[in-house]
């Protein structure tokens, strides 16, 4: 199947910092990719629909200027977290879908931010 | 979206079939139902997707009866590797988001 890659699968960052998340479709073009968060023992939250060269579009209750989203091609959407605290801490997921009527949906390795 | 409604856990033992099912009252006519595996910090897999009657693949079954009110992922012969969460999804074709409910958290033993 398809693979998406994130970078880096593992950060550690100070407080009042920001980190840049990186999602990449290797062998597709994903015109709509999407980040996700997921704390332990919860389900997955879809946080926002990246779609690329237009502006992100946000879930109810997450902020656009903490997580800007940037999807500039159609291999590469970022998610940066901005002025990062020790509540942002979490697991942090892409997915990105082949473009198709009945296609499923391809998931990064999830990015683990802990915010010190 | 259609909402999912799973166990929120079941055990098993190795060799074992588990069978999971998945609620989902209100479906839409073109919605498809889709299963996710997830093991601790990565990212979900998928495992099967489905419309309706049954589907069959390497790893698992998915029975899916002519309501499609709900469905049942079958998977033969568990072993330890397959204790991970289990997301049932029910989504539209095309660029649609996917929103996942709680899940069902397998436990195989030994």
């Amino acid at each position: 199947g398809a693979v998406v890659s994130q970078h880096p699968s593992r950060v550690i960052c100070k407080s009042g910092t920001s980190v840049k998340i990186e999602c990449r479709s290797l062998d597709f073009q994903a015109t709509t990719m999407f980040w996700y968060r997921q704390f332990p023992k919860q389900s997955l939250m879809l946080m926002a629909t990246s779609n690329e060269g237009s502006k992100a579009t946000y879930e109810q209750g997450v902020e656009k200027d903490k997580f800007l989203i940037n999807h500039a091609s159609l291999t590469l959407s970022t998610l940066t977290v901005t002025s990062a605290h020790p509540e942002d801490s979490s697991f942090y997921i892409c997915s990105a879908r082949t473009q198709g009527s009945n296609t499923e949906a391809f998931f990064g390795q999830g990015t683990r931010l802990t915010v010190v | 979206l259609a909402k999912t409604t799973q166990p929120i856990s079941m055990d098993s033992y190795e060799g074992q079939e588990v069978n999971i099912t998945c609620s989902h009252n209100n479906i839409a006519t073109n919605d498809y139902i889709t299963w996710y595996q997830q093991f601790p910090s990565q990212g979900p897999r998928f495992i099967i997707q489905g419309y309706k009657t049954k589907v069959t693949n390497e790893v698992a079954s998915l029975f899916i009866p002519a309501d499609r009110k709900s469905s049942t992922l079958s998977l033969p012969r568990v072993s330890l590797s397959d204790t991970a969460v289990y997301y049932c999804l029910v989504r539209k074709t095309g660029g649609f988001k996917t929103i996942f409910g709680a899940g069902t958290r397998l436990f195989v033993k030994a």
